[in-house]
């Protein structure tokens, strides 16, 4: 596809349960990353992937956030024992290279909602 | 302290005039600066890139860096009520990750 590709757009869960959030960057970008957004705040930075080099994942909250990227292209983030301070939109971005061009293209995002 | 900070606003302006928007950040090592427009209910999108000190200009906006007080801004002249958005700065370093401010919101009176 042309942009950046998350899935799904929305997800209703229950406290405790386990949620998959995907992203699907624009083909040949090397750096992917993940940020939260909560209703009226700035973008909270997660993690980040850049080629082959070990992820940053110097942003994520808690040990119930993880974060692959499989092939140096689509990533999951998955969050385990969902709370309420989870609900938030999840905004994956890409971009090429890296230093001196960090461009980011970001998805629609994922709107989750714990109940 | 927040790595990088912007006052929230709203920052009230009327149709035509210059607009101000600040940031400041905390690592002196920072390289790379950027300000994302955000319309409510969208993803952000770049609008400005600056990498050295000064004033680099596009179109309406000129960005402005100062590395010694760690200070960028973003001007936009002859704001319209189109440009009424958040306003975010973004700051990277030699690693690539970006963080982001929390925002400014501009609202632009006709």
């Amino acid at each position: 596809g042309a942009g950046v590709s998350q899935s799904p757009s929305n997800k209703v869960t229950e406290k405790g349960k386990d949620v998959e959030l995907r992203c699907d960057p624009i083909s040949g970008h090397t750096a992917l990353y993940w940020y939260r957004q909560s209703l009226g705040q700035g973008l909270e930075f997660l993690i980040y992937f850049q080629g082959n080099s070990a992820p940053d994942k110097s942003g994520l909250p808690s040990d119930r956030f993880s974060a692959e990227r499989t092939g140096g292209s689509v990533s999951t983030l998955t969050i385990q024992r969902t709370q309420q301070e989870d609900s938030a939109v999840y905004l994956c971005a890409s971009s090429l290279v890296a230093r001196g061009d960090e461009k980011l293209f970001f998805g629609s995002g994922t709107q989750l909602s714990v109940l | 302290q927040k790595e990088v900070e912007q006052n929230s606003g709203p920052l009230s302006v009327p149709e035509g005039a210059i607009a101000s928007l600040n940031c400041t950040y905390s690592d002196r090592g920072s390289q790379s600066f950027f300000w994302y427009r955000q319309y409510s209910g969208k993803s952000p999108e770049l609008i400005m890139s600056i990498y050295s000190n000064g004033d680099k200009e596009d179109g309406r906006f000129t960005a402005q860096l100062n590395k010694a007080s760690q200070y960028v801004s973003l001007l936009i002249r002859d704001s319209q009520p189109s440009d009424s958005a958040t306003y975010l700065c973004a700051v990277s370093g030699n690693t690539g990750k970006l963080i982001f401010g929390q925002g400014t919101t501009l609202q632009v009176k006709p």
